[in-house]
């Protein structure tokens, strides 16, 4: 078993949507999580980190359900520049483990 | 502060050749870790440091090597290049566990290295 699944999409959406997307994880002592955006061909940049209680940077909305071992993302009022691939990551200590990413393509 | 820099930007290799792919940091970040990402796949981690002179292995370690002299720098070193390691390759870098054991520090990338083994 991968130690984050993603769903890889492609999410397709119109601008103005609304998009959501999870990630699980499989080791239950995974301490951090994080949500990182990465364009075609360039490096993963951090978008958010993901909190116990659930957190909001603008558009973005992250929770975590430890529980079920669970993250998700979720994008308010779709723009195009949000055109991406999202990035699952859960670090256990030490290092990052990834997903393979979720695409989200934003279309005008 | 100009980050995390890797050098080169873009190499053609051929099988068996050597070579050092360069990265460095000025943010003093003691963690740092080189990743290889395949078309559509997610990161794997060959190798990382907790701080100078102290290397381990990652997920796929085999045809690289490593070296933290200093604090700033983490050349990755392939010895025998093969197709297979035809791959971008990102440096990594993060503040360790704070005094109080919080792990959560996110990390910063380079701009990659695309490298190409014919």
């Amino acid at each position: 078993r991968k130690e984050v699944e993603q769903d890889p999409g492609p999410f397709n959406v119109p601008e103005g949507a609304t998009v959501a997307f999870n990630c699980t994880y499989s080791n239950s002592a995974s301490q951090s999580f994080f949500w990182y955006r990465q364009d075609c061909r360039k490096e993963p940049k951090l978008l958010m980190s993901v909190y116990s209680s659930g957190n909001e940077d603008g558009r973005f909305t992250a929770q975590l359900n430890r529980a079920s071992q669970y993250i998700s993302l979720l994008i308010r009022d779709s723009k195009l520049s949000d055109s991406a691939t999202y990035l699952c990551v859960v670090n256990d200590g030490y290092k990052l483990s990834f997903g393979a990413g979720t695409t989200v393509t934003v279309r005008a | 502060n100009a980050g995390v820099t890797q050098t080169p930007k873009f190499r053609i290799l051929k099988i068996g050749q050597s070579m050092t792919l360069q990265c460095t940091q000025d943010m003093n970040h003691n963690y740092m870790y080189w990743y290889r990402q395949d078309p559509g796949m997610g990161l794997k981690l060959i190798y990382y440091s907790v701080g100078a002179g102290i290397t381990d292995k990652g997920e796929v370690p085999n045809g690289y090597n490593v070296s933290r002299s200093t604090t700033e720098d983490f050349p990755l070193r392939l010895e025998l290049a093969a197709p297979s390691q035809t791959s971008v390759y990102f440096c990594a870098s993060s503040h360790g566990k704070t005094q109080t054991g919080n792990s959560n520090q996110p990390q910063h990338f380079g701009d990659g290295t695309r490298l190409s083994i014919l």
